[in-house]
């Protein structure tokens, strides 16, 4: 199966709170995932990325954490901002073989920050 | 650097007409992908093509979508007949081609939003 499942749906969070949104996988030969933010009336924007080689990465306020053994892997946004309130979509691919151009996405978070 | 561009960026029609969709993905992206988003079922993957050629489009939902990729530069998805469940943000992103961690990325055009009435 070549699903990602995406929690919560939606996550409302106060100004400088932490932001948590979990995705799980099944297929094993996944071995990149990609976080995409999309803000209203826009297109997906890559916003983060890991391998399974690494448990977790770091860029700014956004950190990636991974657990290969569970096949699990979330989203922590740090001192959330309402400039960060948008739809965020986890996703994983192969990078090898005949299907590496497929991204396979959860169905998305909507995330509110309030001031 | 423009982006993916996509026109139009609002299209309402009705029923039985044919609508149609375009692209400029970025210069010098060999890999290009048209998704459909809704509520319901997320962001779908239509069709997939590479050096122009389609490699994947089971995602098509059904004989009235086509696709088509005449040159680098310029895709078309075009709908015909229109149907009211066709109503959707249809997307459509390019890619470089992969080479490195980040070369996996897809850049999304700002989308198409079609209402088919």
């Amino acid at each position: 199966q070549q699903q990602v499942k995406q929690s919560p749906q939606s996550l409302i969070v106060q100004k400088g709170g932490i932001s948590i949104i979990n995705c799980a996988y099944e297929n094993t030969a996944f071995d990149y995932f990609p976080w995409y933010q999309q803000f209203p009336g826009k297109g997906p924007a890559l916003l983060i990325a890991i391998r399974p080689d690494v448990s977790e990465k770091k860029e700014g306020r956004f950190t990636i954490s991974f657990n290969k053994s569970a096949k699990q892997f979330s989203l922590h946004i740090m001192d959330s901002q309402p400039g960060d309130s948008a739809t965020y979509f986890c996703a994983a691919t192969m990078t090898s073989g005949g299907s590496n151009y497929k991204l396979t996405f959860g169905k998305g978070t909507l995330l509110t920050v309030n001031p | 650097d423009a982006g993916v561009i996509q026109s139009p960026r609002h299209e309402v029609t009705e029923m039985g007409q044919e609508v149609t969709l375009r692209c400029k993905p970025i210069s010098g992206h060999n890999s290009l992908f048209w998704y459909r988003q809704t509520m319901m079922r997320g962001l779908e993957l239509l069709i997939y093509f590479n050096n122009n050629v389609p490699i994947d489009d089971s995602g098509m939902p059904e004989d009235r979508f086509s696709a088509k990729m005449p040159n680098a530069s310029f895709s078309t998805l075009k709908i015909q007949p229109s149907e009211p469940r066709d109503s959707a943000v249809y997307f459509c992103a390019s890619r470089s081609r992969p080479g490195g961690f980040f070369s996996y990325e897809q850049f999304f055009g700002p989308g198409t939003r079609l209402t088919v009435l």
